[in-house]
C-alpha cells in the first residue's frame, strides 16, 4: 500500500500568515492526490483535486502543488474559518490512502 | 445536485454486525462509484473500499477484507456497508462518499466529491 505522510501534525499560525502543509507519498503517484478540509464536527469537504486543481467554490485563498511524490497545501493568507484539520488522499492506486491529517490551528 | 443520505446511529455488541446504508439521489448507482470512508473518534480518515471507477469492480481494504462486504441495489439508488465480527476498534463514524473524475491526456483522475453525513457506530458489550 502506498503511505502517506503528511507534515506538521500540528500547526499553529496568526490570521494573515502564509501556511504550507507538506504530504509525502512513499512512491511515485504523478499528480493524484486530493486535499480535503474537515472543520471540528463536521464531514470533510474536498478542496483541490488533482494535485492543484480548486474545487468549485474553494476561495482562491488555497492552492496546491506538486507531483510525483511531494505535495503542498498551501493557504496564502489564512482566514479564522480555516481552522481545520487537513488531510491528503492518494488515489493512484487502491487501496486509496490518506495522510494522517494537519490540524491548523489560529494563534 | 448529487445527495447522500446515510442510516441512523447503531449500538453493537463485540461479535455483532451491522449494515450502513446509504440513498442517493440526484444521479443514479449506476452512473456513479461509490466508496466507504471511516474514521474512529478522534483519529484520522480511512478507506475501507469501494468501486474502481475504472472497472467498476468492489474492492475493499486488505485491513478489512473478509469482514466488509459493499452492495448496491440499483433499483432503489441504495448502497450497503455491513461489517461483521465487531469489535470495540469498530467504534467509528462511517461516511459513504460518490466520487467523481474526469480524463486528460490518457489518464483518469479521481477524487471523493460528495459525502454523507456519517453513520456513528458504536461496539460496546
Amino acid at each position: 500500500d502506498i503511505q502517506m505522510t503528511q507534515s506538521p501534525a500540528t500547526l499553529s499560525a496568526s490570521v494573515g500568515d502564509r501556511v504550507t502543509i507538506t504530504c509525502r507519498a512513499t512512491q511515485s503517484i504523478s499528480r493524484y492526490l486530493n486535499w480535503y478540509q474537515q472543520k471540528p464536527g463536521k464531514v470533510p469537504k474536498l478542496l483541490i483535486h488533482t494535485a492543484s486543481s480548486l474545487q468549485s467554490g474553494v476561495p482562491s485563498r488555497f492552492s496546491g502543488g506538486g507531483s510525483g511524490t511531494d505535495f503542498t497545501l498551501t493557504i496564502s493568507s489564512l482566514e479564522l474559518e480555516d481552522c481545520a484539520t487537513y488531510y491528503c488522499q492518494q488515489s493512484y492506486t487502491t487501496p486509496w490512502t490518506f495522510g494522517q491529517g494537519t490540524k491548523v490551528e489560529i494563534k | 445536485q448529487v445527495r447522500l443520505v446515510q442510516s441512523g446511529a447503531e449500538v453493537k455488541k463485540p461479535g455483532a454486525s451491522v449494515k450502513v446504508s446509504c440513498k442517493l439521489s440526484g444521479n443514479t448507482l449506476s452512473e456513479t462509484s461509490m466508496h466507504w470512508v471511516r474514521q474512529a473518534p478522534g483519529k484520522g480518515l480511512e478507506w475501507m473500499g469501494g468501486s474502481d471507477p475504472e472497472d467498476a469492480k468492489t474492492i475493499y481494504a486488505q485491513k478489512f477484507q473478509g469482514r466488509v462486504t459493499m452492495t448496491e441495489d440499483t433499483s432503489t439508488d441504495t448502497a450497503y456497508m455491513e461489517l461483521s465480527g465487531l469489535r470495540s476498534e469498530d467504534t467509528a463514524v462511517y461516511y459513504c462518499v460518490a466520487d467523481d473524475g474526469y480524463c486528460s491526456g490518457g489518464s483518469c483522475f479521481y477524487y471523493l466529491d460528495v459525502w454523507g453525513k456519517g453513520t456513528t457506530v458504536t461496539v460496546s458489550s
